[in-house]
């Protein structure tokens, strides 16, 4: 079946350091796929998303590549700041007769340290 | 934005009695929502998808019987946890599809059975 694998964290870096968290996935057909961020004490908020191969998408710094040769969609941010500090999710969406089904990497917790 | 909201955010029962929580999306209409299961330190694990005038559809190894879904409007869906018991405990996050790639979530809620 479709699934997701993400780096374990816990990941730490100093401020201003380039940040990447590895997300391959497993896939039958053409899934969308997504970064989601946990900030301590709140929900889920989706950072970015792809829905093609070769899709590139971003928000606040961060960027990730739909890379299909590859079934990879890695995180990347280029100078991180101690407000990054979160749990970042990988997930997949795809339909399964006419239903929407998704699946979660394990979370990579990342802390950024002044 | 999209806003989903859960209520109650946390809730303490005792075993045996059954909880309900509700998640409402609160400035656009979602015929799918979908409720979720987050261990500590683990990912989201997909308990069912709720839509709006038709049953459920529960995840391989989730009891139906047991997660009672009701998605009442298009703006609500509840989840209630019958004969609740310690096991139960856990964070219960729903989330609210507002297109076929956009799933806003609401900020959980923290279940606990004694």
């Amino acid at each position: 079946g479709n699934s997701v694998t993400q780096m374990e964290g816990p990941v730490t870096l100093s401020e201003e350091a380039f940040l990447t968290i590895n997300c391959t996935y497993t896939a039958t057909g053409y899934p969308s796929l997504f970064w989601y961020v946990q900030y301590p004490g709140e929900g889920l908020q989706l950072l970015l998303k792809a829905t093609k191969a070769d899709d590139k998408g971003s928000n606040k710094g961060f960027e990730a590549t739909y890379r299909k040769e590859t079934t990879s969609f890695h995180l990347e941010k280029g100078s991180v700041q101690v407000s990054d500090s979160a749990v970042y999710f990988c997930a997949l969406t795809w339909n399964s007769g006419g239903y929407q089904k998704v699946t979660f990497g394990t979370g990579t917790k990342l802390q950024v340290i002044p | 934005g999209a806003v989903v909201s859960q209520h109650p955010s946390r809730v303490i029962c005792k075993s045996g009695t059954s909880v309900k929580i509700e998640c409402r999306s609160l400035d656009f209409q979602a015929t799918t929502m979908f409720w979720y299961r987050q261990f500590p330190k683990k990912s989201l694990m997909l308990m069912a998808t709720s839509n709006e005038g038709s049953k459920a559809t529960y995840e391989q190894g989730v009891e139906k019987d047991k997660f009672l879904i009701n998605h009442a409007s298009l703006t609500l869906s509840t989840l209630t946890v019958t004969s609740a018991h310690p096991e139960d405990s856990s964070f219960y996050i729903c989330s609210a599809w507002r297109t076929r790639d956009e799933q806003f979530f609401g900020p959980g809620t923290r279940l606990t059975v004694l």
